[in-house]
């Protein structure tokens, strides 16, 4: 079975701050990892995903993250945050690219303050 | 391309009443899948159809909940009778699986549509 977990259901931020979000999976199986964002009243919007390859995955926005198997982890950055980047993210795995379901973590509620 | 569209977008019903949400995928996916979340949790397999089949349906609550998907075309999601912890809400998506030249399978990812916020009263 898989599971994420995300650290922390909330973060806030300044502006121009490192944003750092947390994300630890568990799978039996070399794992597929997605980070989703919801902007307030919109749906789910991917932000990045690792399926193989390089373990530094750049993604839209200016986010990053990094696949570390030894530490299970696949934590999303970005160097200086903006207030557009207010939203919520989620973390995912699957055991496929596409068509297998995801299993999501709970959600970080990202806030910037100004 | 259009993407996923889901209706309605809202949704208030009294407890007991039937309330069927609707998703259309990208024209040529064959992958449907809903997914919920309840106020304050995760986000939750429902399950998922490969064309018109239900490929997993492991994450359906249970028989109030009926999901269709006529044709390998669009999806609806019925919930008869509504109960008040049916509140939440209700994201499709989908996918389309293709072959590498090894054999292999592959996709191209999950598109989501915007959801639909059912209110149970």
């Amino acid at each position: 079975a898989q599971s994420v977990t995300q650290l922390g259901s909330h973060v806030s931020v300044s502006e121009g701050a490192l944003v750092l979000l947390r994300c630890n999976y568990s799978s039996s199986v070399p794992p597929y990892l997605f980070w989703y964002v919801q902007y307030p009243n919109q749906g789910l919007q991917l932000l990045l995903k690792y399926t193989t390859g390089a373990t530094l995955v750049k993604g839209i926005n200016g986010f990053e993250a990094e696949f570390k198997k030894s530490e299970t982890s696949f934590h999303l950055t970005k160097p200086s945050a903006h207030m557009s980047d207010a939203a919520e993210y989620f973390c995912a795995v699957s055991l496929t690219s596409g068509n297998t379901p995801l299993v999501f973590g709970k959600g970080t509620r990202l806030s910037v303050i100004a | 391309e259009a993407g996923v569209t889901q209706f309605p977008s809202h949704s208030v019903i009294e407890k007991g009443q039937t309330v069927t949400l609707r998703c259309d995928p990208i024209s040529g996916h064959d992958n449907l899948y809903w997914y919920r979340r309840v106020m304050g949790k995760e986000i939750k397999f429902l399950l998922h159809f490969v064309k018109e089949s239900k490929q997993d349906e492991s994450g359906m609550p249970n028989n109030r909940f009926l999901a269709e998907r006529t044709g390998g075309t669009y999806s609806t999601l019925k919930v008869q009778p509504a109960e008040l912890e049916d509140s939440g809400v209700y994201f499709c998506a989908s996918s389309q699986d293709f072959w590498f030249s090894a054999g292999t399978p592959g996709s191209y990812g999950y598109t989501f549509g915007s959801g639909t916020r059912l209110t149970v009263v």
